[in-house]
């Protein structure tokens, strides 16, 4: 398997833009997540999957931040209008069964790299 | 919810050295991986190890889940081995450790 794939690996957007953010899945893998990174507050979990069905979007920051996971091999990430302060790496990554159940971890992309100006 | 606290928060080495990297967490855990962040970004499994002791090749890592802390021991170490170093546990979701960054020098 070619690992999570993300795209685009970099954007670069002004404020007030849509951006979509894309993620493939390792084949079979029930879980989903969607991370950002940024100096200030390290990694988050913003919003994850399991069977296509968000689970828990509780660190999703605002209305402006939208997830689908429309079947197994894709899902997408949305922020509209985007603004500065979402400037970050947003890393997508998947896992074959609850990490908080089993040993299973969790497999990264490679992230992408959003910076709105 | 669970904290998890890692220490150093940075620490630079000569290429060889031996280093000890530490993650406290204030609850029981029935899952704890330690991750490694290259310079280039990508995130790299290294241990699934909610308890005991585990090697892999140059690296090993030891939970003491009733003493609530993990170490991740780096031994010769090589230059590829900077990045960032974090330390996640699971409760109800992957809580992740603000990371040690480690550099080793040539």
């Amino acid at each position: 398997d070619a690992g999570v794939i993300q795209s685009p690996r970099h954007e670069v957007t002004e404020m007030g833009q849509e951006v979509t953010l894309r993620c493939k899945p390792i084949s079979g893998h029930d879980y989903l997540f969607w991370y950002r990174q940024t100096m200030m507050r390290g990694l988050e979990l913003l919003i994850y999957f399991n069977n296509n069905v968000p689970i828990d979007d509780s660190g999703m920051p605002e209305d402006r931040f939208s997830a689908k996971m429309p079947n197994a091999s894709f899902s997408t990430l949305k922020i509209q209008p985007s603004e500065p302060r979402d400037s970050a790496v947003y890393f997508c990554a998947s896992s074959f069964e609850s990490t908080t159940s089993s040993g299973e971890t969790q497999y990264f992309g490679p992230g992408t790299r959003l910076l709105v100006l | 919810g669970i904290q998890v606290e890692q220490s150093p928060p940075d620490l630079i080495l000569q290429e060889g050295a031996n280093s000890t990297l530490r993650c406290n967490f204030s609850d029981s855990v029935n899952n704890l991986q330690w991750f490694h962040q290259n310079p280039w970004g990508q995130l790299i499994n290294l241990f699934y190890i909610p308890s005991g002791t585990k090697q892999n090749g140059r690296l090993s890592a030891t939970t003491v889940a009733t003493e609530r802390y993990s170490l991740l021991y780096i031994s010769s170490s090589q230059t590829t081995d900077s990045g960032v170093y974090f330390c996640a546990v699971a409760g109800y979701q992957l809580i992740w450790g603000a990371g040690t960054k480690l550099i080793i020098k040539p």
